[in-house]
């Protein structure tokens, strides 16, 4: 049974700190993983995803790396600013006839100016 | 493009009554899924719809349903409520196409929020 899971479960940094939040999954045979982020009593919006043959993914001051084989990814921040502050929640889809997405419980990230 | 959109945003229920929630998913998206999110369990899967067939289930009693319509909109109801059925319930959508099932992106509403008293 897949798990995943996300360490810390909450970060605090002063602004302009670069930073890396960890996603690790317990079976390696993942079709890809999706880094998501939420604000508080909102939906998820999509920030990046990673194919199972990637190494990694980048948008603007994010970048996700994916080691399928020691099932983990992170997610690298960059110049972290207040704007940033929200939970970060990674998803990986499974191989096999499911495709549901399993989340991990997420890190809330808190930027303070 | 629009996203996804879902209604209500809030609802307020007593035990033992029903709800049915509504998805409408990007255009052209056909497949829509649905999750329940919780601060105990976090987010867990409930189904997925594609072309007005229900594809996958996960591991909820059978008062949660739900169905797809032929424009791709669907609509999740939970009968005989439950206090802990309160969750926020968030749909997403993705393309759904053939080889690009698993690999695609999922977008995802912005939920309702239901509250069961």
């Amino acid at each position: 049974k897949q798990e995943v899971t996300q360490i810390p479960a909450a970060l605090s940094v002063p602004e302009g700190e670069n930073l890396v939040l960890n996603c690790s999954f317990t079976d390696s045979a993942i079709y890809n993983l999706q880094w998501f982020r939420q604000d508080p009593g909102k939906g998820l919006t999509s920030l990046l995803l990673i194919q199972s043959s990637q190494r990694e993914q980048t948008s603007g001051r994010l970048n996700a790396s994916l080691d399928k084989s020691s099932g983990r990814s992170t997610l690298y921040i960059a110049a972290s600013q207040p704007g940033d502050s929200a939970t970060y929640l990674c998803a990986v889809r499974s191989s096999g006839n499911t495709g549901k997405l399993i989340f991990g419980q997420g890190t809330t990230l808190q930027v303070k100016p | 493009k629009a996203g996804v959109t879902q209604t209500p945003r809030y609802l307020i229920k007593t035990r033992g009554q029903q709800v049915t929630l509504s998805c409408s998913p990007i255009s052209g998206h056909r497949s829509v899924s649905w999750y329940q999110q919780t601060p105990g369990q976090g987010l867990q899967f409930l189904f997925e719809y594609f072309s007005e067939t229900q594809r996958n289930k996960g591991n909820f009693p059978g008062r949660f349903s739900g169905r797809q319509f032929s424009n791709s909109r669907s609509e999740m109801n939970v009968s005989t409520l439950e206090l802990g059925d309160s969750a926020l319930y968030l749909c997403a959508s993705s393309s759904g196409l053939a080889g690009a099932r698993f690999t695609d992106t999922q977008y995802f509403g912005p939920g309702t929020r239901l509250t069961v008293l």
